[in-house]
């Protein structure tokens, strides 16, 4: 079974620019989750999407969205990007989302000049 | 406000000896724990949980103990691989938001040879 990827892996923007990531879940799995890393600040979940529908949201800016389509694909948009974006981006998918096992992808890394 | 703290960012450890990872968190509603390690360039994969009802669970050398008087989970590991050499995030779920996981920050582990 193909595990969950992400594209683009790496990323480079200036600020005030858009970006968006793509995260393709495992088959079967209806529930998308995003998370941002960073040294500091660990990782922090940004939102899930169930079937297509946002169940969780972070403390993020609204400049943070993300969506969810009919095949369980995923997209995040981040707007007006600020250097303290630079961050990686990973997503997660699992069956149905309360304690159960997450799976992560590799990760996007976007770095804001 | 961090719910969960891993408060040591690093550790080293000898070959054979074990790896004791800590975590603490605040919030009381918290009711499933997992531990997650992650290598440099790639997401973070599930090692073991634990859920409230017990206060040990062990998987071969990762054994996770939970003390929820103390607010405390900490992730054994005995004997100690190179292999092991890798990031491990503590995550909590449960209370509101159940189906949000809250991350700690990381310890970065180093099993020395």
């Amino acid at each position: 079974k193909a595990g969950v990827t992400q594209t683009p892996r790496y990323l480079i923007k200036t600020r005030g620019q858009q970006v968006t990531l793509s995260c393709s879940p495992i088959s079967g799995h209806r529930s998308v989750s995003w998370y941002q890393q960073t040294p500091g600040q660990g990782l922090q979940f940004l939102f899930e999407y169930f079937s297509e529908t946002q169940r969780n949201k972070g403390n993020f800016p609204g400049r943070f969205s993300g969506r969810q389509f009919s095949n369980s694909r995923s997209e995040m948009n981040v707007s007006t990007l600020e250097l303290g974006d630079s961050a990686l981006y990973l997503c997660a998918s699992s069956l149905a989302g309360h304690q159960e096992t997450q799976y992560f992808g590799p990760g996007t890394r976007l770095l804001v000049l | 406000d961090q719910q969960v703290k891993q408060n040591s960012p690093s550790l080293s450890v000898q070959e054979g000896r074990i790896s004791i990872l800590n975590c603490d968190y605040t919030n009381s509603m918290f009711d499933y724990f997992l531990w997650y390690k992650k290598y440099p360039a790639e997401g973070p994969t599930f090692l073991i949980s634990i859920s409230s009802i017990k206060d040990k669970n062990e998987d071969g050398r990762f054994t996770v103990f939970l003390n929820k008087s103390a607010k405390h989970l900490s992730l054994h590991i005995v004997p100690s691989q190179p292999g092991d050499s890798a990031v491990y995030f503590c995550a909590a779920s449960g209370g509101v938001s159940t189906d949000k996981y809250i991350f700690g920050t990381g310890t970065r582990l180093k099993v020395l040879a």
